[in-house]
C-alpha cells in the first residue's frame, strides 16, 4: 500500500520569498504518479502539479516547481515568489499507475504568506 | 467549462437521519471518485466509479455508506442512519479516463455535521 508523509503541519513565510514544502512517500510500484494539491478556505481543491515517477525531469508550473528524488522517495514543492493567494492547505498525493488509481493523501501543510 | 459541482454545499442532520450527496461531474469524464476529508482520519477514499459500474468501493467505511452513479454522470453518495463520526467534508471528483495518468479534478464538497 502507499503512503504519504507531510513532516510540517504548518508554514508561514512573507510575501515573495520562497518556500519548500516537503513531501516523502512509500510505494512498491516501480512506476506512479505524483500530485501536489492545494486546498484554499473554500474548500476546492485545486491541482497545483503533478509528476509522473518514470520521468526523471523535475515538473514546473510557472512559480510552482518539484523537486523529485526518486531514490529517497521525496516529493517537495517549491513556491517561488509566492503571493498572498498562495495561503492554502496544501496536499501531497501519489496514485499507482493503474487500476482505480485512487489517491493517497498526505497529512496537508497549511501555508500562510505573510504581507 | 464547468467544473464538479457538489450539493448541498452544507448539510446538518439529526443523528439516525438519512442524507444524499449529489456530484456533477465534468461533462465526459467517465472516472468519478468520492473521498472523505476529516479532522482525525485526513483525506481517505471511499469509492470509484468508472462509467455506472463501482470496480472499487473498498473504502466505503460500514454498510451504511452506499453510492450509485446514473447515465454516467450523476453520483449521489448515501448514509443511512447518520452518526456523529460521520461528520466530515465529503469530496467528489471526477477525470477523463485516457489510460495511463487520470489527473483527478474536485468539486468543492459537502460538509455534513451530524447533531
Amino acid at each position: 500500500a502507499q503512503t504519504v508523509t507531510q513532516s510540517q503541519p504548518e508554514m508561514s513565510v512573507q510575501e515573495a520569498e520562497t518556500v519548500t514544502l516537503s513531501c516523502t512517500y512509500d510505494t512498491s510500484e516501480n512506476n506512479y504518479y505524483l500530485f501536489w494539491y492545494k486546498q484554499p478556505p473554500s474548500r476546492q481543491m485545486i491541482l497545483v502539479i503533478r509528476q509522473e515517477a518514470y520521468k526523471q525531469q523535475n515538473a514546473t508550473e510557472n512559480r510552482f516547481s518539484v523537486n523529485f528524488q526518486k531514490a529517497a522517495k521525496s516529493f517537495s514543492l517549491k513556491i517561488s515568489d509566492s503571493q498572498l493567494g498562495d495561503t492554502a492547505m496544501y496536499f501531497c498525493a501519489s496514485a499507482p499507475p493503474s487500476g482505480a488509481q485512487k489517491l493517497v493523501f498526505g497529512q496537508g501543510t497549511r501555508l500562510t504568506i505573510n504581507p | 467549462g464547468a467544473g464538479v459541482s457538489q450539493s448541498p454545499s452544507n448539510k446538518v442532520t439529526e443523528k439516525g437521519k438519512d442524507v444524499e450527496l449529489r456530484c456533477d461531474p465534468i461533462s465526459g469524464h467517465t472516472a468519478l471518485y468520492w473521498y472523505r476529508q476529516s479532522l482525525g482520519q485526513g483525506l481517505e477514499f471511499l469509492i470509484y466509479f468508472q462509467g455506472n459500474s463501482a470496480p472499487d468501493k473498498s473504502g466505503l467505511p460500514s454498510d451504511r455508506f452506499s453510492a450509485e452513479r446514473t447515465g454516467g454522470s450523476v453520483s449521489t453518495l448515501t448514509i443511512q442512519r447518520t452518526q456523529q463520526e460521520d461528520s466530515a467534508v465529503y469530496l467528489c471528483a471526477s477525470s477523463l479516463w485516457r489510460g495511463g495518468q487520470n489527473t483527478q479534478y474536485f468539486g468543492p464538497g459537502t460538509r455534513l455535521t451530524v447533531l
